[in-house]
């Protein structure tokens, strides 16, 4: 059974920082593009960044580019987010996903974990 | 980018009726690579469709996905009571990945 279990959300100041983990088991992590889409609180779901199956690949939303760095450790089958600069705007659920099938970074989310909520205020 | 609009914003239809929610495209979605996904409250997404039509693992065949170019479209034969919630569709096929502003399906 694939399963995504993502930690390290919580409260932050404008400006901080913050790392989330993405624990993955129940599949061939390192075959597999990942991916980040966050949800403001009662609003739709954004995609922030996504990530190739060996790590060489990396995209960006606009909104984070230059603030976000995503990466992965295959060898612990584990997804990162690493969030600088963080602004008010940032605060989300923030979801981990795999994608469907393997191949390019582009293509639909299968499975999902349950969110880690980011809250950027002072 | 490619914007998504959904309408309408709410639907109020009873257990046993039909539902029927669209997916505009502001151009062309490549390969009709176009994806719809249920949430429902404190939940994660569930993906139900993707490439317009293809139905995900586990999804009940009273859910369909059709569609093409910029106009796609998510129907649901007869309601049952699980099935209120709120979908999204999104387009998979060029980056940025992008979704639309959501329908809710609310009990009527």
């Amino acid at each position: 059974e694939v399963q995504l279990l993502e930690s390290g959300g919580g409260l932050v100041q404008p400006g901080g920082s913050l790392r989330l983990s993405c624990a993955a088991s129940g599949f061939t992590f390192n075959t597999f593009v990942m991916r980040w889409v966050r949800q403001a609180p009662g609003k739709g779901l954004e995609w922030v960044s996504t990530i190739g199956d060996s790590g060489d690949t990396t995209l960006y939303a606009d909104s984070v580019k230059g603030r976000f760095t995503i990466s992965r450790d295959n060898s612990k089958s584990t997804l990162y987010l690493q969030m600088n600069s963080l602004r008010t705007e940032d605060t989300a659920v923030y979801y981990c996903a795999k994608k469907v099938v393997p191949g390019t970074a582009l293509g639909p989310s299968d499975h999902w974990g349950q969110g880690t909520l980011v809250t950027v205020s002072s | 980018e490619i914007v998504l609009t959904q309408s309408p914003g709410t639907l109020s239809l009873s257990p046993g009726e039909r539902a029927t929610l669209s997916c505009r495209a502001s151009q062309s979605v490549s390969s009709s690579s176009l994806a719809w996904y249920q949430q429902k409250p404190g939940q994660a997404p569930r993906l139900l469709f993707y490439g317009a039509s293809s139905r995900a693992a586990g999804i009940p065949d009273r859910f369909s996905g059709s569609g093409s170019g910029t106009d796609f479209t998510l129907t649901i034969s007869r309601l049952e009571p699980e099935d209120f919630a709120v979908y999204y569709c999104q387009q998979h096929g060029s980056s940025p990945l992008t979704f639309g502003g959501g329908t809710k399906v609310e009990i009527k």
